[in-house]
């Protein structure tokens, strides 16, 4: 069974970086898409972009340039940075494994609360 | 880019009924739609992709329809589960993956 788990800060300053890794368990890393999801508080879901095992991405464009995605295939980890962060990115972050045909996002991990805040 | 619209909005029914969400998209994105159910405090959870394919082990009361650029999700003798909140995507070639607005199923 592929898990997914999310690691980071959970406590932001206005203005830093976000930093996120996902560790994935149970299954290889290689071959797929690997996505990540936010959820601001009380609100819907937002596609933050995804990459491929392989280093290609594709981002939303309202956050492409303060996004970046990154894999490591040895660690079976994938991350996020998001640079000049500010209170609108509160959210929870998730990552996502992707179906390469469909597009479905299939395994994701639990969640992971980052506040931005002084 | 591709924009999603999903109504209702939120929508009340009691168990044993049928409902339908339905999902439109700005341009056609063929049939490339996916359906997650969400529930408070956990991830999201893929019932359809595809526009009309069950994902494994999701019950077969759930079901997709549509391709282009209207899509419907139909939930059949709804059951004390099913309450919780769905969401449309899209994913259709390199366009932003974007979800609708989402959908908040409540009992009557």
């Amino acid at each position: 069974q592929v898990q997914l788990q999310e690691s980071g800060p959970g406590l932001v300053k206005p203005s830093e970086t976000l930093s996120l890794t996902c560790t994935v368990s149970g299954g290889s890393i290689s071959g797929y898409y690997w996505s990540w999801i936010r959820q601001p508080p009380g609100r819907g879901l937002e596609w933050i972009g995804y990459i491929f095992y392989s280093g290609d991405t594709n981002y939303n464009p309202s956050l492409k340039s303060r996004v970046t995605m990154s894999v490591d295939t040895s660690k079976n980890q994938f991350s996020l940075k998001l640079s000049s962060v500010t209170a609108a990115d509160t959210a929870v972050y998730y990552c996502v494994r992707r179906w390469s045909a469909a597009g479905q996002l299939d395994y994701w991990g639990q969640g992971t609360l980052v506040t931005v805040s002084s | 880019d591709i924009q999603m619209t999903q109504s209702p909005s939120s929508l009340s029914a009691s168990v044993g009924d049928t409902v339908t969400i339905t999902c439109r998209a700005s341009q056609s994105i063929s049939s490339s739609l996916n359906w997650y159910q969400q529930k408070p405090g956990k991830a999201p959870k893929i019932l359809i992709y595809a526009a009309s394919s069950l994902e494994s082990g999701v019950p077969s009361r759930f079901s997709g329809s549509g391709a282009g650029t209207d899509f419907t999700l139909t939930i059949s003798s709804l059951q004390p589960e099913d309450f919780a909140t769905y969401y449309c995507q899209q994913t259709y070639s390199t366009f932003p993956e974007v979800f609708g607005q989402g959908t908040r199923l409540e009992i009557k």
